[in-house]
């Protein structure tokens, strides 16, 4: 199997605090993860690729400092959304790729955050 | 740059009728291709992919999909639709010669499938 776990599944939080989401790879080590975030109704957007023991690679426009991503072993990465705003409410999904599995990637079930 | 369209926003279809969720992709080399399902509320669910050898690939809950190179196609389709197969259907595709920070998944919009008694 491949299984990918996301905690929280759903946050509330203050506008200025800071929040941090883990994506965890259950039964395989995956050197890379991607962070996703989804508005209602569209596609997903990535962004970055987070490679364990090294920094992220994040896409145009998505701010470094403000997401912060920490891959600090072979199954677990974390998003530490900073200074939380209302704007940054969003559907935020991760997945891993499995390697020397034709590098499928699994995806996990996906974090709901509110900002107030 | 690769790209993926989903020429649909939606799809309506009886319960035990044939479907397709159609899908069209660019890439500059040759293509690893994915579709995967996603409920509400939930992250997505692999489905199936096209990596090399026969064009048709068959896939969890029945699914399956053909992959042609000539229509730069890979439609998703099932002979018999249930009602617990409505769901959001996205198509993805990565270039198989690009490899590290490159090697990405591009995916479609998404196709909101509604499978109706």
């Amino acid at each position: 199997g491949a299984v990918v776990s996301q905690h929280p599944s759903r946050v509330i939080c203050k506008s200025g605090t800071s929040v941090k989401i883990e994506c965890r790879s259950l039964d395989f080590q995956a050197t890379t993860m991607f962070w996703y975030r989804q508005f209602p109704k569209q596609s997903l957007m990535l962004m970055a690729t987070s490679n364990e023991g090294s920094k992220a690679t994040y896409e145009q426009g998505v701010e470094k400092d403000k997401f912060l991503i920490n891959h600090a072993s072979l199954t677990l990465s974390t998003l530490t959304v900073t200074s939380a705003h209302p704007e940054d409410s969003s559907f935020y999904i991760c997945s891993a790729r499995k390697p020397g599995y034709q590098e499928t990637q699994y995806f996990g079930p996906g974090t709901r955050l509110l900002v107030l | 740059a690769q790209s993926v369209a989903q020429p649909e926003d939606q799809v309506n279809v009886a319960e035990g009728n044939p479907l397709t969720v159609k899908c069209t992709y660019s890439v500059s080399g040759n293509p690893y291709l994915f579709w995967y399902v996603q409920y509400p509320n939930r992250g997505l669910q692999f489905l199936l992919k096209y990596i090399t050898g026969d064009n048709l690939v068959k896939g969890s809950y029945g699914f399956e999909a053909e992959f042609n190179k000539s229509q730069t196609s890979f439609h998703l389709k099932k002979p018999s639709a249930l009602v617990s197969d409505s769901a959001l259907y996205f198509c993805a595709v990565r270039d198989r010669g690009i490899t590290g920070g490159g090697n990405k998944l591009t995916f479609g919009t998404g196709t909101q499938l509604k499978v109706e008694l």
